[in-house]
């Protein structure tokens, strides 16, 4: 069974970067045709998808947050991971690590992670 | 790059049924079959309940149907339960920027 588990720091300032890691248990990043995704959902607010990524490294970005957002994989560790920088109390929300069961549907989830943007 | 427009709230008591409208454009609902569907309980990551506009991934209740037409795909519920009541959302294929999510439609089984 496919698990995703998302880990970084929980608090970050205002202007610096926010970093986090999806680390993928149960299957290989790197074994299926997939994009695997970033969303994040606010406190009480809905689903924003932020991008995903191709094992290979290609991205496809959310294009309001395309300026400040990087996305990386490591097929060695089997993760991926999310670099948001200059973030503003707006990016506070729970972040998730996904995958979609095709093309698109993200059947996947990792538990989430709130992330707080604040001095 | 717009959220699809969902209804903010949808109710209905036990054994009826309820359909959430999700309304795009051209660009992403009309233009692909790629919608799909989530259900979310509070505290809780989303649970994919349709994709590919009205396909149920294994185990998921036959209770749940989705459909397009045009612009607006449609998740229809039936036979409501109490365990039904979360927050759905959909979302959509949507070329280059490949996924647009809607607002969300609290549904509450009264």
């Amino acid at each position: 069974q496919l698990q995703l588990q998302e880990s970084g720091p929980g608090l970050v300032k205002p202007s610096e970067t926010l970093s986090l890691t999806c680390t993928v248990y149960g299957g290989s990043i790197s074994s299926s045709a997939y994009y695997w995704g970033w969303i994040r959902q606010p406190p009480g607010k809905g689903l924003e998808w932020i991008g995903s990524i191709y094992y290979s490294g290609t991205t496809h970005y959310n294009t309001s947050l395309k300026s400040r957002v990087m996305m990386s994989v490591d097929t060695s560790r089997n993760q991926f991971s999310l670099k948001l920088n200059s973030v503003t109390a707006a990016d506070t929300a729970v972040y998730y690590c996904a995958r979609p069961i095709t093309t698109s549907g993200y059947q996947y989830w990792g538990q989430g992670t709130l992330v707080t943007v604040s001095s | 790059q717009s959220a699809l427009t969902q209804p903010a709230s949808v109710s209905g008591s036990p054994g009826q049924s309820i359909t959430i409208s999700c309304t795009g454009t051209s660009s992403d609902v009309g233009g692909y079959n790629y919608v799909s569907w989530y259900q979310q309980h509070p505290g809780k990551a989303p649970k994919l309940m349709i994709y590919d506009v009205s396909t149920r991934p294994s185990g998921v209740s036959n209770r749940f149907s989705g459909s397009k037409s045009g612009n607006t795909a449609s998740l229809t519920i039936s036979g409501l339960q109490a365990e039904d009541e979360a927050d759905y959302y959909c979302s959509s294929y949507g070329g280059s920027t490949l996924e647009v999510f809607g607002g969300g439609t609290r549904l509450t089984v009264v």
